[in-house]
């Protein structure tokens, strides 16, 4: 597609519930990542998938969140179990191979947990 | 560890005034560095960014920034600016690993 893609764009869950969120890169993109914005804040790295290369967990927050990404192309972002401290704004980028062309990002997923 | 620090919360400023927002970077490897900006309500868009070559990097909207590798800084400057530049700005780098690292986040305060 055209631009980084991400769905819902709007999600309010129950406390406790589990949340799927979905991303699909631009086609061609073999990096894709995972960010959280909590309301006034930065941006948060979560996820890194590089092609075929194992992904960096490394900002994953608790074990109530993984992410997959199936080949070049669409993720998901579970959240397990929600909570309030989850309610965040949350972002997907892809990027060419090279890096060279800057990174990509959807709109966000803004998830709501009441 | 990688790291992009903004050293600057918020920034207040009038209206064709010039402003700096600044960044440091710390990294032992090749750096790429980015400044974005997100107006309320909306997106992520791509100022600038400094790949190689030249230090001086002009972008969209009369930024422009300088990447100064003695002082591991890579500062946003506009000369004039505009209550239209009103908006949260940040700083983010990436070595050869690709994560993309971001600041903190600096709010620019355009005041008439």
């Amino acid at each position: 597609g055209a631009g980084v893609s991400q769905s819902p764009s709007n999600k309010v869950t129950e406390k406790g519930k589990d949340v799927e969120l979905r991303c699909d890169p631009i086609s061609g993109h073999t990096a894709l990542y995972w960010y959280r914005q909590r309301l006034g804040q930065g941006l948060e790295f979560l996820i890194y998938f590089q092609g075929n290369s194992a992904p960096d967990k490394s900002g994953l927050p608790s074990d109530r969140f993984s992410a997959e990404r199936t080949g070049e192309s669409v993720s998901t972002l579970t959240i397990q179990r929600t909570q309030q401290e989850d309610s965040a704004v949350y972002l997907c980028a892809s990027t060419a191979p090279q890096r060279t062309y800057g990174y990509t990002f959807g709109s966000g997923t803004r998830l709501t947990v009441v | 560890a990688q790291s992009v620090t903004q050293l600057d919360s918020q920034v207040p400023v009038f209206e064709e005034a010039p402003v700096e927002l600044r960044c440091n970077y710390s990294s032992s490897v090749s750096v790429y560095l980015f400044w974005y900006v997100q107006y309320p309500n909306q997106g992520l868009q791509l100022l600038l960014k400094y790949l190689s070559g030249s230090t001086l990097v002009k972008g969209i909207n009369g930024f422009e920034a300088e990447f100064n590798k003695s002082q591991t800084s890579f500062h946003l400057r506009k000369p004039s600016v505009h209550i239209s530049d009103t908006a949260e700005y940040f700083c983010a780098g990436t070595s050869n690993t690709g994560k993309l690292i971001f600041g903190q986040g600096t709010t620019l305060q355009v005041k008439p």
